[in-house]
């Protein structure tokens, strides 16, 4: 079993703040990093996936970085928007995807 | 192209009751895993499915079984229903051409919503 711990819970921010949270995982048997964002009354969707330590992706205004060393991940949003209110999973591949149980990020227009 | 299917969208069971989730995976997915989502709780496995075989299972009780079809199509059923299994079941197709490769990315259907009375 892999503890896939997110960090923190639940997030408020004024539009226009940048944020940002923390996923850590195990850096042992390390495969992948894969991080969703599941929106109310949606499916979670892929945002990014990351395998190399030192990975950086970017998506408009979200970034993600990955320390597979130390085993965490990163993800910063840059001027928050209300639509990016949304539940954020990271989920660590092994012989199934173990997931965090989310940052829920709720942007105050 | 279509995404992933899920049907239904919400159903509501009595106790004791079993109970059959469908899931229409994209077209060349042929893995479909399931998930559970319950207040507080992350996304927790159920199983995996990839050409028919059970690739993996999760920590659930026995009630909890689960079968792919050759067109990929997967159901899942629970059985001797209990309150605790209220809960958002979600299924999510992915290539998976590899057992455990990090680059599959998992793609989600809307989910069905299970409330057991």
């Amino acid at each position: 079993i892999l503890n896939v711990e997110q960090s923190p819970q639940s997030l408020h921010v004024q539009e226009g703040d940048s944020t940002n949270f923390t996923c850590s995982f195990p850096s042992s048997n390390f495969y992948a990093l894969h991080w969703y964002r599941w929106e109310t009354a949606k499916s979670p969707e892929a945002l990014f996936v990351m395998t190399l330590n030192g990975d950086e992706k970017k998506k408009g205004r979200i970034s993600a970085t990955l320390n597979t060393k130390e085993g965490y991940s990163y993800l910063y949003i840059k001027g928050s928007q209300p639509e990016d209110s949304a539940t954020y999973l990271c989920a660590s591949p092994g012989n199934q995807f173990y997931f965090g149980t989310g940052t829920s990020l709720t942007v105050i227009p | 192209k279509a995404g992933v299917t899920q049907t239904p969208r919400y159903l509501i069971k009595t106790r004791g009751q079993q109970v059959t989730l469908s899931c229409s995976p994209i077209s060349g997915h042929r893995s479909v895993s399931w998930y559970q989502q319950t207040p507080g709780q992350g996304l927790q496995f159920l199983f995996e499915y990839f050409s028919e075989t059970q690739r993996n299972k999760g920590n659930f009780p026995g009630r909890f079984s689960g079968r792919q079809f050759s067109n990929s199509r997967s159901e899942m059923n629970v059985s001797t229903l209990e309150l605790g299994d209220s809960a958002l079941y979600l299924c999510a197709s992915s290539l998976a051409g590899r057992q455990g490769a990090g680059a599959n990315v998992l793609t989600f259907g809307a989910g069905s919503r299970l409330t057991v009375l």
